[in-house]
């Protein structure tokens, strides 16, 4: 079984400044990771997913993740934010095995982008 | 149009009220899930199916039952509601087959139960 911590449940910050939001993971079999973003009123839309190869992965909207294999961590990080990116962020874990459809997702952290 | 789309997308009922929550996909995937949502939680599935003879329960299956009645409907059912299934619901489908099935979200049932 996996599971999902995201160390901060809210990140206030002012537009144009660089964020990172954290999450770490727990298994014992290799994993599949993601980032969903929720905007308000809206289902979860997937930001980027690490399956294998670089340990940087890009997504949509200048965000990109880093996959840290002895950390077990897969931050989300964007260098300048906008208003447009306040929502709610989701970290999800699969086994990259037969059960890869089972996601076990974070608790969220809010992302509030201040002007 | 949206891809999955989910009704009604707001509902209040009373306690002890039967309600069914419904799930449509145009996507042709053969995976469809439902999971809740509450604050501070984030999602836990309730229940999926691969394809319409295939359902299996999720994390959190108690008082929630589920049908899927062609490749493309799946609707979740409280046969008799209470107060802490107040939360917002989620469906969601992926691609059996795939590389690596990537979950695509409809835009949610907020459901209140008084």
């Amino acid at each position: 079984a996996q599971s999902v911590t995201q160390l901060d449940s809210q990140v206030p910050v002012f537009e144009e400044a660089p964020v990172e939001l954290r999450c770490n993971y727990s298994s014992s079999v290799s994993v599949y990771l993601f980032w969903y973003v929720q905007y308000p009123n809206q289902g979860l839309q997937l930001l980027l997913k690490y399956l294998s190869g670089s340990t940087l992965v890009k997504g949509i909207n200048g965000f990109e993740a880093e996959f840290n294999k002895s950390q077990t961590s897969f931050h989300l990080r964007k260098p300048s934010v906008h208003i447009s990116d306040t929502a709610e962020y989701f970290c999800a874990v699969s086994d990259s095995g037969g059960s890869n459809y089972k996601l076990t997702f974070g608790k969220g952290t809010l992302l509030t982008v201040n002007p | 149009d949206a891809d999955v789309t989910q009704t009604p997308r707001n509902r209040i009922t009373k306690t002890g009220k039967r309600i069914m929550l419904e799930c449509s996909q145009t996507k042709g995937h053969d995976r469809m899930y439902w999971y809740r949502q509450d604050p501070g939680l984030g999602l836990r599935l309730i229940y999926y199916s691969f394809d319409v003879k295939d359902i299996n329960k999720g994390e959190i299956s108690d008082g929630y039952s589920v049908s899927r009645q062609a490749q493309a409907k799946f609707s979740l059912s409280l046969e008799s509601a209470i107060p802490n299934q107040t939360a917002l619901y989620f469906c969601a489908t992926s691609d059996f087959g795939s590389a690596q099935e990537t979950q695509y979200f409809g835009p949610g049932t907020r459901l209140l139960v008084l």
